[in-house]
């Protein structure tokens, strides 16, 4: 079946470091994928997206890399902080999906340490 | 700013009762949606609603049913609540083919 993945559950960075969150989606259909933050409590919040037809896009610390070619996903935080701590999920649109349907990967949690 | 309100931070509830769950958003969204989030299953669609009336099973419809009266409100109801109905509820809503934007979530707890 398709599934949105993971590669890892856990990721413990030291404070200042990089953070590299990847994800493999299994739907070569798929033309938009968001990354989400869901801290403890909370609802999931949106990060960043990016269409099929790009393979970078940059944000505030944030950065998100698409290769098409062997459908990988990652988010990638530049000089992580302690409130970077949180589940990060990855999802997808595939094109035939009605009403705006996401696929949600099960989430990696990344542990900022100080 | 979208927001996307629900009702209930936290709910207590006994086996049997009838449960109702409130979502309203303020960006005249026309998808609106309800998961459930359980530890290791990740989210899990149960409803969605594309319109005004309407109303789409997601991957887990069993046990629960929606209203849409509004565009800008998504009720999600638990006839007869069970344990195994203990779980956070999280509502989103979204226009036809962007990013959800989620609530807060409710912490659903059934003894």
């Amino acid at each position: 079946g398709e599934s949105v993945g993971l590669h890892l559950p856990t990721l413990s960075v030291q404070e200042g470091d990089n953070s590299i969150i990847n994800c493999a989606y299994s739907n070569s259909a798929s033309d938009y994928f968001i990354w989400y933050k869901q801290e403890s409590g909370k609802g999931p919040q949106f990060i960043i997206d990016i269409r099929s037809n790009m393979d970078k896009r940059q944000g505030q610390r944030v950065t998100v890399l698409l290769n098409k070619t062997v459908k990988h996903l990652s988010l990638q935080i530049a000089a992580t902080q302690p409130g970077d701590s949180a589940v990060y999920f990855c999802a997808e649109n595939p094109l035939y999906n009605q009403g705006g349907k996401l696929i949600f990967g099960q989430g990696t949690e990344l542990s900022v340490k100080p | 700013d979208v927001k996307v309100t629900q009702s209930s931070r936290y709910l207590v509830k006994r086996t049997g009762e009838k449960v109702f769950l409130e979502c309203v958003q303020d960006m005249d969204h026309e998808n609106m949606f309800w998961y459930r989030q359980d530890p290791g299953l990740g989210l899990r669609l149960i409803y969605f609603s594309y319109d005004v009336k309407m109303k789409e099973k997601g991957d887990i419809p069993e046990g629960y049913s929606v209203s849409r009266e509004k565009k800008e409100r998504f009720s999600l109801i638990l006839e007869s609540a069970s344990t195994n109905q203990t779980s956070m509820y999280l509502c989103a809503s979204s226009p036809p083919t962007d990013e959800q934007y989620f609530g807060p979530g409710t912490r659903l707890t059934v003894t």
